[in-house]
């Protein structure tokens, strides 16, 4: 069963373009999470997807940023007019279900960006 | 309300020693405590979890320790190893919320050979 799958790994933008990172769940799990790390800090939460459903973005910057989980293919987080503020992991983690029982997030290897 | 605070930032343990990480939190609706160990590169990979219906919780060397009053848990490793050097981070969440977890700012651990 292969896990939770990033790519790409490594994205380089100059300031002004846009990125797009993708997340393929872990097979059977339909709840996908993202989760920034700045260099040295830990992750913070950005947003909550259920398939073709956004369930909470509450920790997702108003603009520029956004994210879908289509019926099919994998998720997406998309960075409009990036900023070098933007540099910063992006994990990936998915699940099974909740409110039952244990619910564990397994993470991905996560996108490394990089803002020229 | 959401805020999950780690210490010590970093720590450094000989060889067979036992390292202790510690983290704090402030919302009491939390009710799902995961440890992640994440190496340099990598993703973070889950460790051990615990319920606030437990107060300890042990898988091999890890144990974790809760204290619901005091509002704190942690992270023991005993007889650590040099594989065991990483970036820990503690977590919590609210199952009622979709799960979404709250991190610690991590502690990075060497363990000396």
């Amino acid at each position: 069963n292969a896990g939770v799958m990033q790519n790409p790994r490594h994205l380089v933008r100059r300031r002004g373009q846009e990125a797009r990172l993708r997340c393929s769940p872990m097979k059977g799990h339909s709840h996908v999470y993202w989760y920034r790390q700045l260099p040295e800090e830990g992750l913070k939460f950005m947003v909550y997807l259920q398939k073709e459903n956004i369930i909470d973005e509450s920790g997702m910057p108003k603009e520029r940023f956004s994210a879908e989980f289509p019926k099919e293919g994998p998720s997406i987080l998309r960075i409009q007019q990036v900023v070098r503020g933007d540099s910063a992991a992006y994990f990936c983690a998915s699940s099974r279900f909740y409110g039952q029982g244990t619910d564990t997030q397994y993470f991905g290897p996560g996108t490394r960006l990089t803002v020229l | 309300q959401q805020q999950v605070k780690q210490s010590p930032q970093s720590l450094i343990v000989q060889k067979g020693g036992i390292s202790i990480i510690n983290c704090a939190y402030e919302n009491t609706a939390f009710d799902y405590f995961p440890w992640y160990q994440q190496f340099p590169g990598k993703g973070p990979a889950l460790l051990i979890a615990i319920r606030p219906d437990v107060s300890e919780k042990k898988e091999g060397r890890f144990t974790i320790s809760f204290n619901k009053s005091a509002k704190q848990f942690s992270l023991h490793i005993m007889d650590s190893q040099p594989g065991d050097s990483a970036t820990y981070f503690c977590a919590a969440s609210k199952e009622t919320s979709g799960s979404r977890l709250t991190f610690g700012e991590g502690t990075q651990l060497t363990v000396n050979p």
